[in-house]
């Protein structure tokens, strides 16, 4: 099992649309929690970190299930600038230095 | 402007010839990490480092080498490349370990033959 797994997508969905990923992660003690984004061929950016108490940013919002272990991102009113790659990023406990990135979830939004 | 650069950003060479990838930022940054991407796998962490003189192995460090000698840069080195360890390299860096926004460089596109 990975230890950490998203659903790859692609999600096709028009514009204007309300769009959910969620990832799951194996070990219970991880720290950090972050989505970040990926357009194609260039290099990750983040997107948002996730807190216990979840967040938002404008049309983003960010949730962490620790009893659950998964995290969830949701974007409303989707744009076509959305279309990307999307990555669950999780900090293992054992060091806060290893970084661990699910394989990614696609999203494209159609006109 | 704060960035991580990368070079070379693409480069094909031949099984067994040792080559570098540099890794250079501007940011002060204590962490720098490298990964490398593949269809389906996502990023695999390669190595990372938490300071000068301060390396550690990721999840898939088999065939590489790295060194920490300066703050700025931290260099992928392949002693002897096989084929597959062709792949998509980023270098990454941030304030402070796993924690924090990882910034990333561009990304170097390696095709070994």
């Amino acid at each position: 099992r990975k230890e950490v797994e998203q659903d790859p997508g692609p999600f096709n969905v028009p514009e204007g649309a309300t769009v959910a990923f969620n990832c799951t992660y194996s070990n219970s003690a991880s720290q950090s929690f972050f989505w970040y984004r990926q357009d194609c061929r260039k290099e990750p950016k983040l997107l948002m970190s996730v807190y216990s108490s979840g967040n938002e940013d404008g049309r983003f919002t960010a949730q962490l299930n620790r009893a659950s272990q998964y995290i969830s991102l949701l974007i409303r009113d989707s744009k076509l600038s959305d279309s990307a790659t999307y990555l669950c990023v999780v900090t293992k406990y054992s060091s806060a230095s290893k970084i661990i990135f699910g394989s990614g979830t696609r999203l494209s939004i159609r006109p | 402007e704060a960035q991580v650069t990368q070079n070379p950003r693409y480069l094909i060479t031949v099984t067994g010839k040792k080559l570098t990838v540099t890794c250079s930022q501007n940011m002060n940054h204590e962490y720098m990490s490298w990964y490398r991407q593949d269809p389906g796998l996502g990023l695999r962490q390669i190595y990372y480092s938490m300071n000068v003189e301060v390396t550690d192995k990721g999840d898939v460090p088999e065939g590489y080498k790295v060194s920490r000698k300066e703050k700025r840069n931290f260099p992928l080195i392949l002693e002897s490349p096989s084929p597959n360890q062709t792949s998509l390299y980023f270098c990454a860096s941030s304030s402070g370990g796993g924690s924090y926004e990882q910034y990333f460089g561009p990304g170097t596109r390696l095709t070994v033959t």
